[in-house]
């Protein structure tokens, strides 16, 4: 069965301590890699989409990157503003009607 | 301001009541999508449709029901409330399909006693 497996569950920083979150898929015949930024009480918030190994794309302090296994949201020298839940989804190329999300990881960044 | 709207914010029902969650969204996107979000288990697809008049099931369907009259508005009915129906819905729309650049609403809270 198709997972999303997202590690850790949750992560502090010191604002300026770079670190990397991790989505593990399941799935054979990804047809997409998306990342999704989620804030208490609101919903989520859309950030990448990527699509084969070896991509990369970058918004501000985040970077994510996508290998045939996993993929690696990086956030460079965090600011208290990027604390949130940080959601990853995969869709499958052979049952493109089911987008599957991770539990997420939760980030806190201290000043 | 454009986006998703979804209303109400906030609802108690009590068993066995039905009701009916508002999903609007004025950027005419084709693709919208009702998911269930619980501690612990991720967003779970309950419906989905790819414009107006076409609806599909998607992963956890039972006890929901759907329509798309006009591309704006997809609104999803609890046709018997459960406990088990407890969670907090988002309904989401996009201009591509599935998951690319979804819009997200800000979400209904659900307390079904």
């Amino acid at each position: 069965e198709d997972q999303v497996t997202q590690s850790p569950e949750a992560l502090r920083l010191q604002e300026g301590e770079s670190s990397s979150l991790n989505c593990s898929y399941t799935v054979s015949g990804l047809r997409g890699l998306f990342w999704y930024r989620q804030d208490p009480g609101k919903g989520p918030e859309f950030l990448f989409t990527l699509y084969s190994a070896g991509e990369e794309k970058e918004k501000e302090r985040l970077k994510a990157t996508l290998t045939k296994k996993e993929s690696f949201l990086h956030i460079t020298a965090p600011k208290p503003e990027d604390s949130a839940t940080y959601l990853c989804a995969e869709l499958n190329r052979y049952n493109t009607d089911k987008l599957i999300f991770g539990t997420g990881t939760r980030l806190q960044v201290f000043p | 301001n454009a986006g998703v709207t979804q209303t109400p914010k906030f609802q108690v029902l009590k068993t066995g009541q039905s009701m009916t969650l508002q999903c609007a969204q004025d950027m005419n996107h084709e693709y919208m999508s009702w998911y269930r979000q619980d501690p612990g288990m991720g967003l779970r697809l309950i419906h989905y449709s790819v414009g107006a008049g076409i609806t599909d099931q998607g992963e956890v369907p039972n006890g929901y029901n759907v329509s798309r009259s006009t591309t704006e508005d997809f609104p999803l009915r609890l046709l018997s409330a459960a406990p088990s129906q407890t969670s907090v819905y988002f309904c989401a729309s996009s201009y591509e399909g599935q998951g690319y650049g979804y819009t997200f609403g800000s979400g209904t809270r659900l307390t079904v006693v």
